[in-house]
């Protein structure tokens, strides 16, 4: 079964600066996708960006990109140019793009990093 | 606008009573799918469903049940049977597979004593 792990339970960044959640997975597949979401203090998840496993060029949504690292299994989130509004509980997800009886599109979530951002 | 809708925001009951929760799209979105999230935890899926009068449980599907008659509502039946019914519970839904993610509606925090 597939697990992904956040290490980092809470993490702090002054605004304007970079900051890099971490994010690790354990799968055999070599065909996924991952994602990063955004849960602010209203608690609706937010889709922040997506990778597809097959694609080897990292994504990049304006301040957010992500470092892909297939082989190591390492799916790290970089918010450049940290703003207040970037506080939140970040989760970091995986799908499988087999379908395994109906379950393809089913997401495995890590636990989550929080994220402070001070002014 | 389109969107998921999730109601009430906040529910509260009594022990030993069954408690059902709304999830509604328009979206157009086929699957749809039931979280539980717990402090310090990542979401666990409950139930999930790619069709109309289709579904199938997820990982901690025990103590709860869904419907799907129709493709806008999902709903939720948190039943007496669910020994820690007291979480946040989110709804989402997905355009087809989900190759492009899944969109959550704002959640329902349900507390039962």
């Amino acid at each position: 079964a597939q697990t992904v792990t956040q290490s980092q339970p809470e993490m702090s960044v002054q605004e304007a600066e970079t900051v890099t959640l971490s994010c690790t997975y354990d799968t055999s597949e070599s065909d996924y996708y991952l994602f990063w979401y955004k849960q602010p203090p209203s608690r609706q998840m937010i889709l922040v960006i997506r990778q597809e496993a097959y694609k080897q060029q990292n994504a990049t949504e304006n301040r957010f990109s992500v470092n892909f690292q297939k082989a190591a299994k390492s799916f790290s989130l970089k918010i450049s140019d940290s703003q207040l509004g970037d506080a939140a509980m970040y989760f970091c997800a995986y799908r499988s793009a087999t379908n395994y009886g109906g379950s393809q599109g089913n997401l495995i979530f890590g636990k989550g990093t929080k994220l402070s951002v001070k002014p | 606008d389109g969107g998921i809708t999730q109601s009430p925001k906040y529910l509260f009951r009594k022990e030993g009573q069954n408690v059902t929760l709304s999830c509604e799209q328009n979206l157009n979105h086929d699957a749809m799918y039931w979280y539980r999230q717990d402090p310090g935890q990542g979401l666990r899926l409950i139930y999930y469903s790619q069709i109309v009068n289709d579904f199938q449980k997820g990982d901690i599907a025990e103590g709860y049940s869904v419907s799907r008659e129709k493709k806008e509502s999902f709903p939720l039946t948190v039943t007496s049977a669910q020994k820690n019914p007291t979480a946040f519970y989110l709804c989402a839904s997905s355009f087809g597979g989900g190759d492009w993610g899944q969109y959550f509606g704002p959640g329902t925090r349900l507390t039962v004593t």
